[in-house]
């Protein structure tokens, strides 16, 4: 089974303060995804990586970086935490795959992430 | 416009009784794919089941069935014989084909409750 495991369930950090949120899979896939999670949004791309050092920009990119510098790892990186990114971050990792393929992204058991 | 739409927030059944949570996608490219993913109150996103756009059979997997209905552009989870351990919230996500990298776009989610 594919194993994607974050770093923290719970953290809590002060507004300003650097935060990373770590992701490590153990399938060798090549792409890895970080989302964010708010009730009523759904889930929402934040950036994703298709190989190492490989990154690009999702749907709400603004206020974070990613690091890819291992296959297996992939960083969220909150480079001033504020209060509105106190949210639930989930990780997955998937295959290279074409739009037809039935294989699913695999994701961590997230981290609740309170921003003070 | 939203690419998949959930419009039930939430569904309430009773135990062993079959359930439809809905699902409606907006796209143009012809090759895609449906993704049901199950979201426990512990936070880990489970895939559930999968059905291509090109598939002339609903996909069913155990007591999951999706009713893939092409022209109307809806992908609708069935769940039959329901359990309490069917309680959770419930997304839809569609790959298409343009996106290169495999991502995934996500509904809002529709949170169930079984009771007994």
């Amino acid at each position: 089974d594919v194993k994607v495991t974050q770093s923290s369930r719970y953290l809590v950090k002060r507004t300003g303060e650097k935060v990373f949120l770590e992701c490590v899979q153990d399938m060798d896939h090549e792409n890895m995804f970080w989302y964010r999670q708010d009730p009523g949004l759904g889930l929402r791309l934040i950036y994703f990586s298709y190989d190492v050092k490989m990154k690009e920009k999702g749907d709400i990119p603004e206020g974070y970086s990613v690091s890819r510098e291992k296959k297996e790892r992939f960083s969220l990186i909150l480079e001033s935490a504020s209060t509105n990114q106190t949210s639930m971050y989930l990780c997955a990792s998937s295959l290279v795959l074409n739009s037809l393929s039935n294989q699913p992204q695999h994701f961590g058991d997230g981290t609740r992430l309170s921003i003070l | 416009a939203q690419k998949i739409t959930q419009t039930q927030p939430g569904m309430f059944v009773q135990e062993k009784e079959a359930v439809t949570l809905d699902c409606t996608y907006d796209t143009s490219d012809p090759s895609y794919g449906l993704f049901w993913y199950k979201q426990p109150s512990s936070g880990e996103m489970i895939f559930l089941i999968y059905q291509g756009s090109y598939d002339q059979q609903n996909a069913t997997e155990g007591r999951y069935s999706l009713n893939f209905q092409k022209a109307r552009k809806s992908a609708n989870l069935v769940i039959s014989a329901s359990q309490l351990g069917d309680s959770a919230m419930y997304f839809c996500a569609m790959r298409e084909g343009n996106s290169g990298y495999s991502t995934l776009t996500f509904g809002k989610g529709t949170m169930l409750l079984v009771s007994p």
